[in-house]
């Protein structure tokens, strides 16, 4: 039962330009979700984050988009760099969970310089 | 401030061993959650300690415990080890209840022989 979905298994993208991470979820439950970005045996790394009274959120280069109704939040990097490849993982959780994460599978971003 | 700490980065152990493993989270913050990361499977919910009692838990085998002492640190036990146990094992400590960022480790890489 996935309930997190990023359908996109990986996105190639010109350093400057936007990238677009997708991310669909089926549990309308949720209410509060989050972005990582993680490298290969390390930790995610936390991104920003949005409730789900909110329908935007910004930090710096970040922007997430939530779409209650759709059940869709997509996160915008603008403008891309080459640091900024690496595995992005969409994860949401709901109060009646406490601080379980639901995790997406990951789209893998790749900045060509 | 200091990030999220695990211990030990790297292990290997023999089938049907057990193993620890120790996450100690951002100063204040009182809530613990364990993740396992597999190639098959993403990241998983294991289970979330918030002041000392677990709170929430993932599908996973009573094979898998854990515990949080009374400084909010927490370990994982892994008894009878399976090859398929192999993984990284990720801590995220969070300073609230419920809905807010969690902040993870840079995880415990097992290896089961």
């Amino acid at each position: 039962d996935q309930q997190v979905k990023q359908n996109s298994p990986s996105l190639s993208v010109q350093e400057g330009r936007i990238s677009i991470l997708n991310c669909d979820y089926t549990n309308s439950m949720f209410d509060y979700f989050l972005w990582y970005k993680k490298y290969p045996a390390e930790g995610p790394t936390f991104l920003i984050s949005i409730s789900s009274i909110k329908d935007k959120n910004e930090d710096g280069r970040f922007t997430v988009f939530l779409n209650k109704s759709a059940k869709h939040l997509s996160l915008h990097i603008v403008p891309s760099q080459p640091g900024d490849s690496a595995v992005y993982f969409c994860a949401a959780s709901s109060m009646e969970y406490g601080n379980k994460l639901v995790f997406g599978a990951g789209t893998i971003l790749r900045v060509k310089s | 401030k200091a990030g999220v700490t695990q211990t030990p980065r790297y292990l290997i152990k023999t089938r049907g061993q057990q193993v620890t493993l120790s996450c100690s989270p951002i100063s204040g913050h009182r809530s613990v959650s364990w993740y396992q990361q597999t190639p098959g499977q993403g990241l998983q919910f294991l289970f979330e300690y918030f002041s000392e009692t677990q709170r929430n838990k993932g599908n996973f085998p009573g094979r898998f415990s854990g515990r949080q002492f009374s400084n909010s640190r927490s370990e994982m036990n892994v008894s009878t080890l399976e090859l398929g146990d192999s993984a990284l094992y990720l801590c995220a400590s969070s300073l609230k209840g419920v809905n807010t960022e969690a902040f993870f480790g840079q995880g415990t890489r097992l290896t089961v022989v």
